[in-house]
């Protein structure tokens, strides 16, 4: 238990479906963030947000569409998606944003297969 | 680009060795470094971070930094089974707001 929830936990979408993915988080942070995890390649950054504001979006595709309505939750809808956005996708948060070296809590990631 | 890079592995010990994990990363203006371990399946968990220059021991795990050399390094002793996993380097880029991965390298401890 990382503090930090993550569901659904595993999702099979078709490319023409709209789901959603939502975390939250109960450490009290002010900051969370979208990783994607992809088979053999490192963790790439998707979105920062920091007290609701977001303040980083990594050339995401307009497919990925992040919400943050509060400071302890996280969503990222996911619409018309594509076989390669497969991945699992991590959830995280932090005290701040880490240009200051604050650590980043992950949850426990939603596995997303794209048929 | 800024990159942080590690050898893929698999890091293959036997129990009990040390295995030394290392990481080298492209920007010079980092500040903070971080170590994850992640199970097959599993989100990565913190194991430790390291601010400056020199070595910081917890418990069997060794982090080590050389900012002019720019590498950091993890040695894990009296290795087990159980620390079997990917272990991730993560670094904070000056002027980012997020921390960037290497793409880990994968330990195997043989019983």
């Amino acid at each position: 238990e990382t503090g930090v929830t993550q569901t659904p936990r595993h999702l099979v979408m078709g490319m023409t479906n709209k789901k959603s993915l939502k975390c939250e988080q109960h450490l009290g942070h002010n900051a969370m963030y979208w990783y994607k995890q992809s088979a053999k390649k490192p963790l790439e950054l998707m979105f920062v947000y920091s007290l609701e504001e977001r303040v980083e979006n990594n050339s995401v595709p307009s497919r990925f569409s992040p919400e943050c309505p509060n400071s302890s939750h996280l969503f990222l809808h996911l619409h018309t998606l594509q076989p390669e956005d497969s991945a699992l996708y991590l959830c995280a948060s932090s005290q701040g944003v880490t240009v200051s070296g604050n650590t980043i809590y992950f949850g426990e990631g939603s596995w997303l297969t794209v048929v | 680009q800024k990159e942080v890079e590690q050898n893929s592995g698999p890091l293959s010990v036997p129990e009990g060795a040390i295995a030394s994990l290392n990481c080298t990363y492209s920007d010079r203006g980092s500040q903070s470094f971080f170590w994850y371990r992640q199970y097959s399946g599993k989100s990565p968990e913190l194991i430790m971070s390291i601010y400056s220059n020199g070595d910081k021991e917890d418990g069997r795990f060794t982090a080590q930094l050389n900012k002019a050399s720019q590498y950091v390094s993890l040695l894990i002793r009296d290795s087990q089974p159980s620390d079997s996993a990917t272990y991730l380097c993560a670094v904070n880029d000056a002027g980012r707001r997020a921390l960037t991965f290497g793409s880990g390298t994968r330990l195997q401890v043989q019983p």
